[in-house]
């Protein structure tokens, strides 16, 4: 079946590291990768997407590029803030189960500064 | 532009009480999604409307659970009676449109609290 998988947190780094945030996923076909982004006591925000292999989302400092051949869409960021302290959520979603989202499980990341 | 609007933004209730929350979708979204999300995981799919068409509810737990968007603008989900499992935040998203890469916005959701 189709699935998202990405890497347990927390996640604790000091401000100006480098972030990766792993996720791999299962699915038929030829999904659409996201990155969503939960900051505290507020709703989920599209952080980026990825619609066929090899395009790269972008935004707010962040990157994600759609790997087909390791089936992988990692989460990355160059230097990262107090304020990029949240929970992301990596999904996927096809046409060809209805267009659902299927979420992985989350990763909180904590900055310090 | 205003976002997705839900109310209230949390509840606290005794268990067999109902409870229902509302969500007001962005303008022009004609895809509504209710979702449940529990600590720490990632939100599960209660029900997607297409308009005022129920498409996909299979997940939703129709015993105590219902919804209805009657004008295809805003809906609303119950639970009736509420059980202590209930507790978790309840997240109304919409979208525009179909096709799989549609952006799905998110309202900030109604946490519940069953006591």
């Amino acid at each position: 079946g189709n699935s998202v998988t990405q890497m347990e947190g927390p996640v604790t780094l000091s401000e100006e590291a480098f972030l990766t945030i792993n996720c791999t996923y299962t699915a038929t076909g030829y999904p659409s990768l996201f990155w969503y982004v939960q900051y505290p006591g507020e709703g989920l925000q599209l952080l980026l997407k990825a619609t066929k292999a090899d395009d790269k989302g972008s935004n707010k400092g962040f990157e994600a590029t759609y790997r087909k051949e390791t089936t992988s869409f990692h989460l990355e960021k160059g230097s990262v803030q107090v304020s990029d302290s949240a929970v992301y959520f990596c999904a996927l979603s096809y046409a060809g189960n209805n267009r659902k989202l299927i979420w992985g499980l989350g990763t909180s990341l904590a900055v310090n500064p | 532009e205003a976002g997705v609007v839900q109310s209230p933004r949390y509840k606290i209730i005794e268990k067999k009480q109902p409870v229902a929350f509302w969500c007001n979708p962005i303008s022009g979204h004609n895809t509504l999604y209710w979702y449940l999300q529990n600590l720490g995981q990632g939100p599960e799919l209660l029900i997607r409307y297409e308009n005022e068409e129920a498409v996909d509810d299979s997940q939703l737990p129709k015993d105590r659970f219902s919804a209805e968007r009657l004008k295809g603008v805003d809906s609303t989900l119950k639970i009736q009676p509420a059980e202590l499992g209930d507790s978790a935040v309840y997240l109304c998203a919409s979208s525009l449109g179909e096709g799989q890469h549609n952006e799905q916005f998110f309202g900030p959701g109604t946490r519940l609290t069953v006591l």
